[in-house]
């Protein structure tokens, strides 16, 4: 199964920072990657797909970028809606979808 | 407006068996992967199950053998029938839409819809 690993865990950042948080998978998923904002107790929303697509609705703020391994998603400007978890996912080689552990953007 | 609601999790013994519905609405049901995901406390999410729309099932090898996925079109609902549980199945289950979108040549595969999930303590 592929592994998917994300840094950092956690990070603060205050409203208007631009932020920045890696997702790398054990072994190359060309662009086969999604991204994920989670808030607890509410489902999950999808943000980006294919790595740099950004799925209908989401704000254009978020950005990601990447393939083979390694992967980023930026979100330019912090708003106050989105601090909450965010977690990626390979689609490459499935089942299984496998996720990150996720990074949790808290407030500074 | 499409929507996905979870029901049925609970406080359950080791070695029980609890079964959780999904209820879909706001779109053609039959017509999408569903599937089941799973976020343990401080954990990151765990897919558990998949139905596909040709009638394929899929589990992770952490449940298979033990977790049952089902679904009925007519009553656009999804089912996963949970047997021998453990401490290690503590967690709030989601369910999920799954869709594949083709560009140029390739098809992305992702999760756009989902629930707000059902609270599932396995303990005695």
């Amino acid at each position: 199964d592929i592994q998917m690993t994300q840094s950092p865990s956690s990070l603060s950042a205050s409203v208007g920072d631009r932020v920045t948080f890696t997702c790398r998978a054990s072994q190359s998923i060309s662009s086969y990657l999604n991204w994920y904002q989670h808030k607890p107790g509410k489902a999950p929303k999808l943000l980006i797909y294919g790595a740099s697509i950004l799925h209908s609705g989401v704000p254009s703020r978020f950005s990601g970028s990447g393939s083979g391994t390694n992967f980023t998603l930026t979100i330019s400007r912090l708003q106050p809606e989105d601090f909450a978890t965010y977690l990626c996912q390979q689609s490459y080689s499935s089942p299984p979808w496998t996720f990150g552990q996720g990074t949790k953007v808290e407030i500074k | 407006e499409v929507q996905l609601v979870e029901s049925g999790g609970g406080l359950v013994q080791p070695g029980g068996s609890l079964r959780l519905s999904c209820a879909a609405s706001g779109f053609t049901f039959s017509n999408y992967d569903m599937h089941w995901v799973r976020q343990a406390t401080g954990k990151g999410l765990e897919w558990v199950s998949a139905f596909g729309t040709s009638g394929d099932t899929h589990y992770p090898g952490s449940v298979k053998g033990r977790f049952t996925v089902s679904r009925e079109n007519a009553k656009n609902s999804l089912y996963l029938q949970m047997n021998s549980l453990t401490a290690g199945d503590t967690a709030v289950y989601y369910c999920a839409r799954g869709e594949t979108i083709q560009i140029l040549y390739s098809h992305y595969y992702y999760m756009d819809v989902w629930g707000k999930g059902t609270t599932v303590t396995v303990s005695s």
